[in-house]
């Protein structure tokens, strides 16, 4: 089971709001995790959002708009990206990371789409 | 502002050892940590590892004892060693910063493509 879990693909409208899931594998409690969430348009590199550990222990990204934000499910042990008033340039893929073990481990990585 | 960028061959053989470094400007090399990662084409990224100036290093344990990284300092350069390639090597390898606060990388070469073949 990999360490971090994310779908691979997500749609939604312009104006709507986007939800992503990173799921901690089991044995891994997100309460205790520092979730790290990078955007990823095509042609360019990663860019850093934001990160998330707690709403007191939480950090922007510079530049990065205020509709964008963290947060957790701890019932379901995910790291969660949440992007409000959805723009067609936020079509790109999300990664989330955590350091875990003394290595940076990435999720798979989720498409959104902007439609 | 700080730039990255990557240098080495672009075609390695199968079974031979990747070398690339990455050239630091705009700023100096000293109390970072330095990171290595990769993409295949299409595909999400790979962490491949880290060197702080010091030299210690933390290396993804999926690619056990391959990966060797190197820092020196005086050139403002840290280097990656990847030995026994395969195809599925083939990748866009970046190298990047660790903000020393917070930790993201927040920093990133343009990246250089790799691909192993004969």
């Amino acid at each position: 089971q990999p360490v971090l879990t994310q779908p691979t693909s997500l749609s939604a409208s312009p104006g709507a709001s986007a939800r992503f899931t990173c799921t901690l594998r089991s044995g891994i409690n997100v309460g205790t995790s520092r979730i790290y969430w990078y955007q990823q348009k095509p042609g360019s590199l990663p860019r850093y959002l934001l990160r998330y550990k707690s709403d007191s222990d939480a950090q922007q990204g510079s530049g990065v708009p205020s509709r964008f934000s963290g947060s957790k499910d701890a019932s379901t042990n995910a790291g969660l990206l949440l992007i409000s008033g959805l723009q067609s340039e936020d079509e790109a893929d999300y990664y989330c990371a955590i350091w875990y073990s003394s290595a940076w481990v990435f999720g798979g990585g989720t498409k959104l789409t902007v439609l | 502002q700080v730039q990255l960028q990557e240098s080495g061959p672009g075609l390695v053989k199968p079974s031979e050892t990747l070398s690339l470094t990455c050239s630091v400007s705009g700023g100096s090399i000293n109390s970072y940590y330095w990171s290595w990662i990769r993409q295949p084409a299409g595909k999400g990224l790979e962490w491949i590892g880290r060197i702080y100036t010091s030299g210690s290093t933390n290396y993804n344990p999926s690619l056990g004892s391959r990966v060797t990284m190197s820092v020196d300092t005086s050139k403002n350069q840290f280097s990656l060693k990847l030995s026994s390639v395969t195809a599925a090597d083939t990748a866009v390898y970046y190298c990047a910063r660790q903000d020393s606060a917070e930790y993201f990388f927040d920093y990133w070469g343009q990246g250089t493509l790799v691909t192993v073949s004969s």
